[in-house]
């Protein structure tokens, strides 16, 4: 079965800030990998997702992340943080099968400050 | 092109009855998932229908039920609801020429049960 794990449940930073938010996944098959970021009230917006090929991947709004399949890790980076970036955000992993879910990590809430 | 939509926004109940949430795929989307997050949490998969059948079924009771029509609009049908199913309830569409499982979100429905 599938698992993913984000090692902080909030990150606290200040505007101007680099970030990163870590996330850890188990599978014993090849795997998708996907960060969603959710603003307050909102449904779930794609930020980027890993398919094949280049371990680094690059997003929306300055974000990339990095695949490194020996650790299992999809870790979230961006280099300077705004404001505007303070939402919750949620690795997820899916098989490469068809039919199949999305499992998702519990969210890690950034909060950027002045 | 417009994106995945689904109504009411939110919605009251009470312990016991049944409520129809409903969900309009993206066009050019045949797949749809819906999936709960509850409060503080990731969302976690109920099921996923194509054309029109259930080809895929999270850890959730029979009294969650659902339907696709062949416009590829969708219900979620819960019967006999508790308290434990208060929570953001998030459609999901993909479209059907991805090998991969990039699913786009709606905004939800907040669904509170007294």
């Amino acid at each position: 079965a599938q698992s993913v794990t984000q090692l902080d449940s909030q990150v606290p930073v200040f505007e101007e800030a680099p970030v990163e938010l870590r996330c850890n996944y188990s599978s014993s098959v090849s795997v998708y990998l996907f960060w969603y970021v959710q603003y307050p009230n909102q449904g779930l917006q794609l930020l980027l997702k890993y398919l094949s090929g280049s371990t680094l991947v690059k997003g929306i709004n300055g974000f990339e992340a990095e695949f490194n399949k020996s650790q299992t890790s999809f870790h979230l980076r961006k280099p300077s943080v705004h404001i505007s970036d303070t939402a919750e955000y949620f690795c997820a992993v899916s098989d490469n099968q068809a039919g199949t879910a999305l499992i998702f990590g519990k969210g890690t809430t950034l909060s950027v400050s002045s | 092109e417009t994106g995945v939509t689904q109504s009411p926004t939110h919605l009251i109940k009470t312990r016991g009855q049944q409520v129809t949430l409903r969900c309009s795929s993206q066009s050019g989307h045949n797949t749809v998932s819906w999936y709960q997050q509850a409060l503080g949490q990731g969302p976690q998969f109920i099921f996923q229908y194509y054309r029109e059948e259930e080809n895929g079924r999270g850890n959730f009771p029979p009294r969650f039920s659902g339907l696709q029509f062949p416009n590829y609009s969708s219900e979620l049908n819960v019967n006999a609801l508790e308290l434990d199913d208060s929570a953001l309830y998030l459609c999901a569409s993909r479209p059907q020429d991805r090998v991969y499982n990039e699913q786009f979100f709606g905004p939800g429905t907040r669904l509170t049960v007294l």
